[in-house]
């Protein structure tokens, strides 16, 4: 069964720092591309970040380039998510999230995700 | 990367029909057929109804059913049942490495 189990998220000042992780399991992780995806109250999902199978390759939506970094573990299985100089508008549940596909450097939508991380910025 | 366009609100009676619609551009639900649809209960995960644009995963009912047109997806309940009662958000694949994601619709089963 695949399982994706985010963490780190908490209560941080504005221009402060998280990192968020996502542990997985109930599939090969390191075959995979990953995603991680917010949902803030009143603005629906939003695409955050993706990466790579090897972790080479990233990217960012517009909103947190320059702040958010995203980068694995596949020795760890774990997907992680850097966020940086956060801003109020950064509070949101971060998901981590598994592209729909057989493997490989793939970015279909997601067909399993984790049950979320909370971040408040205040 | 501007969000695809929900509803935000949608209701029906238990044992009718309801529509959701997800409208993008030609950026992305115009030129993929990679449009899923997702059911969420706050506090728990997304859970997957609709990939594909048509398809159902192993063990979603049949009373959901997906479609698209163009620029426009759209997700169909039938029957509907008081357990339905969510939030669905749309997604569409947009190149590259990116997905787009509506802006969610609050389903309510009166």
């Amino acid at each position: 069964e695949v399982q994706l189990l985010e963490s780190g998220g908490g209560l941080v000042q504005p221009g402060g720092s998280l990192r968020l992780s996502c542990s997985a399991s109930g599939f090969t992780f390191s075959t995979y591309a990953m995603f991680w995806v917010r949902l803030a109250p009143g603005r629906g999902l939003e695409w955050v970040s993706s990466i790579s199978v090897t972790g080479h390759s990233t990217d960012y939506a517009d909103s947190v380039k320059g702040r958010f970094t995203i980068s694995r573990d596949n020795s760890k299985n774990t997907l992680y998510l850097q966020m940086n100089s956060l801003r109020a508008d950064d509070a949101a549940a971060y998901y981590c999230a598994k592209p729909h596909c057989t493997g490989g450097d793939c970015y279909r939508p997601p067909d399993y995700w984790g049950q979320g991380t909370l971040v408040t910025v205040s | 990367q501007s969000a695809l366009t929900q509803p935000a609100s949608v209701s029906g009676s238990p044992g009718q029909s309801i529509t959701i619609s997800c409208t993008g551009t030609s950026s992305n639900v115009g030129s993929y057929y990679l449009v899923s649809w997702y059911q969420h209960h706050p506090g728990k995960a997304p859970k997957l109804m609709i990939f594909e644009g048509t398809k159902r995963p192993s063990g979603v009912s049949n009373r959901f059913s997906g479609s698209k047109f163009g620029n426009t997806a759209s997700l169909t309940i039938s029957g509907l049942q008081a357990e339905d009662e969510a939030d669905y958000y749309c997604c569409s694949y947009a190149g590259s490495s990116t997905l787009v994601f509506g802006g969610g619709t609050k389903l309510t089963v009166l």
